[in-house]
């Protein structure tokens, strides 16, 4: 069965320090992977996928994600963290099977201080 | 751009009551998703249709109904409300076919009260 997993619940980052939030994925087959942010009260927001192709993936407002098949990681990643990027993000994997079952991490808050 | 809305934003509710949940999207996909989110458990899918009429159960679709009579509709019924149903419901639709690199479009959310 597929299935995703978000190991942290928050991390805490400082403004134009780095950050990565973590996913590990289990998939038989070759995965599609997701990142999607929710601000507060809001539906999910898709931020980018991986399909195929190059390992590094780039999303939208600056974050990309590297896909590792050796460590089933797809890890959400920026350069410069701003305080507007606060918000909770989720990782999902597609089902291979069944073309439209997403499953979803459990999600991670990120909270970058000034 | 992908424009999915919900019908409500924020909904009280009673023990008992029909509910209706509805969800509209306006870039013809055809396929439509209702799940529930809740603290620490993420996204769970309560129903999906991929076509006006045709459902298919999620993981999760005890205590709720759906209906699919247009193709840019989709609407979620909790028949007899109860409390445990407090939450936030998000609708979402994707192109369809057999896309499998197709994306989630997500409405708003509704946030739900049942007293």
């Amino acid at each position: 069965a597929q299935s995703v997993a978000q190991p942290e619940d928050q991390v805490n980052v400082a403004e134009g320090n780095p950050l990565t939030v973590k996913c590990t994925y289990s998939v038989s087959g070759n995965p599609y992977l997701f990142w999607y942010v929710q601000y507060p009260n809001r539906g999910l927001q898709f931020l980018l996928k991986y399909i195929t192709g190059d390992n590094l993936v780039k999303g939208s407002y600056g974050f990309e994600a590297e896909f590792n098949k050796s460590q089933t990681s797809f890890h959400l990643k920026k350069p410069s963290a701003l305080v507007s990027d606060s918000a909770l993000y989720f990782c999902a994997v597609r089902d291979l099977g069944k073309i439209n079952k997403f499953y979803f991490g459990s999600g991670t808050k990120l909270n970058v201080k000034p | 751009d992908v424009k999915v809305t919900q019908s409500s934003r924020y909904l009280v509710k009673r023990t008992g009551e029909k509910v209706f949940l509805e969800c509209v999207q306006d870039m013809d996909h055809e396929n439509m998703f209702w799940y529930r989110q809740d603290p620490g458990l993420g996204l769970r899918l309560i129903y999906f249709s991929y076509d006006v009429k045709m459902k298919e159960k999620g993981d999760i679709p005890e205590g709720y109904s759906v209906s699919r009579e247009k193709k840019e509709r989709f609407s979620l019924i909790l028949e007899s409300a109860s409390t445990n149903q407090t939450s936030m419901y998000l609708c979402a639709s994707t192109l369809g076919g057999a896309r499998r690199a197709d994306t989630q479009y997500f409405g708003p959310g509704t946030r739900l009260t049942v007293l």
